[in-house]
């Protein structure tokens, strides 16, 4: 099946650091990839649509300039928490689809800001 | 607006026992719905994906049923085990857009 790798799968940064997540489909070529956020006991929230050679699509109240994305190629998207504040510790997820297999997500990364 | 609505929020069941999980949308057009697995601290792992023409579809111990007409979906886990404990979440992709519904998702605990 498809397989989607992300990590680090956890980071520890101090305030007003910058921490890079990254996320590859690693078994098939993704043109559109999603990146989630997940606060405890809570649904994923659909960040921005990461879609490759061009700018991602924000959701509304996101900070695009906080939270930069980069799709250089069509197996690798990165998520860059910028200037990262106690606030943004969270749960963060992507996920890429495979016309095959459906939406297959990666195993999270859990941000820590100290 | 494009719902997907998911009960009970929470379920506690022993070890053994049977359950059933329900997912109610209103994504219009449909084009597929899946049920996922979220361990804590994981990412959600797929069990299931409908479309239109299927009614049922089984993946081991899960069964998720289908009815297009009323927008009803369930997931039924038969002789639960302790690992069974997560979250499970309802995704329902509409075939106007690219990007899916999130249900809440249902919090199962499955007790010894």
């Amino acid at each position: 099946g498809a397989v989607v790798s992300q990590h680090p799968s956890r980071v520890i940064c101090k305030s007003g650091t910058s921490v890079k997540i990254e996320c590859r489909s690693l078994d098939f070529q993704a043109t559109t990839m999603f990146w989630y956020r997940q606060f405890p006991k809570q649904s994923l929230m659909l960040m921005a649509t990461s879609n490759e050679g061009s700018k991602a699509t924000y959701e509304q109240g996101v900070e695009k300039d906080k939270f930069l994305i980069n799709h250089a190629s069509l197996t690798l998207s990165t998520l860059t928490v910028t200037s990262a504040h106690p606030e943004d510790s969270s749960f963060y997820i992507c996920s890429a689809e495979d016309r095959g297999y459906g939406y297959t997500f990666g195993s999270g990364t859990r941000l820590t800001v100290v | 607006k494009n719902q997907v609505e998911q009960s009970p929020q929470s379920l506690i069941i022993l070890e053994g026992k049977n359950c059933t999980l329900q997912c109610n949308y209103t994504v219009s057009p449909f084009s597929n719905l899946r049920w996922y697995k979220q361990d804590t601290g994981r990412g959600p792992v797929s069990l299931t994906i409908m479309t239109f023409s299927e009614n049922t579809k089984s993946n081991g111990r899960y069964t998720a049923t289908l009815d297009a007409d009323t927008k009803q979906s369930s997931l039924h886990i038969t002789a639960s085990q302790l690992s069974d404990s997560a979250s499970y979440i309802c995704v329902v992709s509409g075939a106007r857009s690219y990007i899916p519904t999130f249900g809440r998702g249902t919090s199962l605990i499955v007790h010894p």
